[in-house]
């Protein structure tokens, strides 16, 4: 079965640093794997996705992740993170065989002015 | 614009009675998404759909039903609401299998 974990639970980060959310996964096949970001109250926003090619993914708001097959982890980055970053950001998995995601238990991020 | 809505946004209901969240979206896409969203556990997959009249229990679908009887609606009814299904309901939608879903903005449910 797939799972996917998000070992920081809060992250702190000052307004102007870099930012860096990590994310592991477990599946059997090539992955599909996403970003989301969700602002309080909100619905979920996707950030970027790798589904083949290039590890490293450009995604909006100037967030990348790159895919290390090889320590099965997506890790998010941003260089310099901005107070409307502040949200909770969840990585997920695609099943090959259709597009039902498997979530990770979310980051929240909090940014320090 | 197409989009993807969720009726009601906020619900109050006692235990023991059956409700319905409404999920509608506008883009024809085949594949429709029910998810619940509580604490710690990120987001959990109740039921999914690849189009109308095919149903499929996910995760966490203990308690729930859906329906596809058209392209644009997939409802979500809980049978008989327990307060363990006090959460926040989400809805997505996708164009075709192995790509990106897009999310309605959510359905507080509290079942008191």
């Amino acid at each position: 079965a797939q799972s996917v974990t998000q070992p920081d639970i809060h992250i702190t980060v000052s307004e102007g640093a870099s930012l860096e959310l990590r994310c592991n996964y477990s599946y059997g096949a090539t992955p599909y794997l996403f970003w989301y970001v969700q602002s309080p109250g909100q619905g979920l926003q996707l950030l970027l996705k790798y589904f083949s090619g290039d590890t490293l993914v450009q995604g909006i708001k100037g967030f990348e992740a790159e895919f290390k097959r090889s320590q099965s982890s997506f890790n998010l980055r941003k260089p310099s993170v901005h107070w409307s970053d502040a949200a909770e950001y969840f990585c997920a998995v695609g099943a090959a065989a259709g597009n039902k995601l498997t979530f990770g238990g979310g980051t929240r991020v909090l940014v320090k002015p | 614009d197409a989009e993807i809505t969720q009726s009601p946004r906020h619900k109050i209901t006692e235990t023991g009675r059956q409700v319905t969240l409404a999920c509608h979206q506008t883009w024809n896409h085949n594949n429709m998404f029910w998810y619940r969203q509580d604490l710690g556990h990120g987001l959990r997959l109740i039921h999914y759909s690849y189009g109308v009249h095919d149903t499929n229990k996910g995760e966490v679908s203990d308690g729930y039903s859906v329906s596809r009887s058209n392209t644009e609606d997939l409802p979500l009814t809980l049978e008989s609401a327990a307060s363990s299904q006090t959460s926040v309901y989400f809805c997505a939608s996708s164009p075709r299998r192995n790509t990106e879903a897009f999310f309605g903005q959510g359905t507080r449910l509290t079942v008191v």
